[in-house]
């Protein structure tokens, strides 16, 4: 079993539509959830950050970390063409000094 | 611009050859890593370093690998005997000692092997 597991999409929606990304894990030892967005032939850029459970907000973008299921998500609300990327979710914590990434789930937002 | 710098951002190359890359943290970072990407995936952890000191690395990466950072600024990933499998993205990434889990990236070097 991976350690992260994410839908690597394609996901294509219209514009202003409410987006939600999900990752699900397997090492309880996470403490911090981040979320990244990459661009095509781009590095990831670190986009929302996340400690231990609960929400956090940052313009149209929701992050939510359940830890009791294991589960992370990240909503955008009124979706643009320009958030069109790949998203990845990425985790770190317990023993290990790096971060541990998803497969990117790359999403499409049409005008 | 004060951000991770990655040269080249192209690299091919045939199959048997040497290659080199280079990443430039942020200057004020203390920890560097490098990861690879192929396509459809995450990026994988390949190697970190804390200053000068190599302090992890990966089952990922064979004996044909190498990474360096003499002073501790500046590192290189070398790859002796490319095989078509190291085709990939070769990505550097930079963090503050404390706040680990806020890596920052450079664009990443693109590596395809003939």
């Amino acid at each position: 079993q991976k350690e992260v597991e994410q839908d690597p999409g394609p996901l294509s929606v219209p514009e202003g539509a409410i987006v939600s990304l999900n990752c699900t894990y397997s090492n309880s030892a996470f403490q911090y959830f981040m979320w990244y967005r990459q661009y095509s032939r781009k590095g990831p850029e670190l986009l929302m950050y996340t400690y231990s459970s609960g929400n956090k907000e940052d313009g149209r973008f929701t992050a939510q970390v359940d830890k009791s299921s294991k589960y992370i998500s990240l909503f955008i609300r009124d979706s643009q063409p320009s958030d069109s990327a790949t998203y990845l979710c990425a985790l770190y914590g317990g023993a290990t000094n790096k971060l541990i990434f998803g497969t990117g789930t790359l999403l499409a937002v049409q005008p | 611009d004060t951000g991770v710098s990655q040269d080249p951002r192209h690299k091919i190359t045939k199959r048997g050859q040497n290659v080199t890359f280079r990443c430039d943290p942020i200057s004020e970072h203390n920890r560097l890593y490098w990861y690879r990407q192929t396509l459809g995936q995450g990026p994988e952890f390949l190697t970190y370093f804390q200053n000068e000191a190599q302090l992890e690395k990966s089952r990922l990466l064979s004996d044909r690998f190498s990474a360096e950072r003499p002073k501790g600024s500046f590192s290189t990933l070398e790859i002796q005997r490319t095989e078509q499998g190291d085709s990939a993205m070769y990505l550097c990434a930079s963090s503050y000692t404390g706040q680990d889990e806020k890596l920052f990236f450079g664009s990443g070097t693109q590596l395809s092997v003939l």
